[in-house]
């Protein structure tokens, strides 16, 4: 299975735009890039996920660069609900796999008033 | 309104006790899962079911059962030979395949054996 990298940690301001970054060197071309978020003592929530072209939802916006090796999770407006894990998992639609998913440790997000 | 209910949200147990930990879908989805998240860690996943009457296991299944009689149920049972049983057990169903794909979360049930 491809790995994801992200960081740990990362702090932001309410109402400033966040820009959360995964690496994942070795995506293959059938990889979808997914991202989910966890608040706190709650089940993960969907968030957005793309292939190859930028994409945009009510919630947020992926940015996934060219060579597919990297993509950026744009919160536009972060609130404080928006404190949470965040979590990049590639997932290889040739392998089914029953549709599982591999989670890393996923980077935390504080959001400062 | 449709979800994933697991229920209950805390549980307590002594050592050496089963425990089924239940798990409910109104989506009508055909797959469910069973994942096990640790402090500060993401989520693995124990068992998951494609269909009725079938399931496999995920990547830390020792030590746990399941079954899938009903299409709307997944219950997963926490056995004695599971080493370390105290976590949070998170249930997720999905929908869609390839490009069109979501999995979706119930609350979790927070499982602490002593």
């Amino acid at each position: 299975d491809a790995k994801t990298t992200q960081p740990n940690s990362m702090e932001s301001n309410e109402e400033e735009p966040v820009h959360l970054p995964c690496n994942h060197s070795t995506i293959s071309g059938t990889d979808y890039i997914h991202w989910y978020r966890q608040l706190p003592s709650q089940g993960p929530e969907y968030v957005i996920h793309g292939l190859t072209s930028n994409v945009n939802n009510r919630m947020a916006s992926l940015a996934i660069a060219e060579d597919r090796k990297s993509s950026t999770l744009i919160l536009h407006r972060a609130t404080l609900r928006d404190a949470a894990v965040y979590y990049c998992i590639l997932r290889d639609v040739r392998y089914n796999q029953g549709g599982k998913l591999i989670f890393g440790q996923g980077t935390e997000l504080s959001v400062k008033p | 309104d449709g979800g994933i209910t697991q229920s209950p949200k805390y549980l307590f147990r002594k050592e050496g006790q089963n425990v089924t930990l239940s798990c409910e879908q109104n989506l009508n989805h055909d797959a469910m899962y069973w994942y096990r998240q640790d402090p500060g860690q993401g989520l693995r996943l124990i068992y998951y079911s494609q269909i009725v009457n079938d399931f496999q296991k995920g990547d830390i299944a020792e030590g746990y059962s399941v079954s899938r009689e009903k299409k709307e149920s997944f219950p997963l049972t926490v056995t004695s030979a599971q080493k370390n049983p105290t976590a949070f057990y998170l249930c997720a169903s999905s929908i869609g395949t390839g490009a069109s794909y979501e999995q979706y979360f119930g609350p979790g049930t927070r499982l602490t054996v002593t």
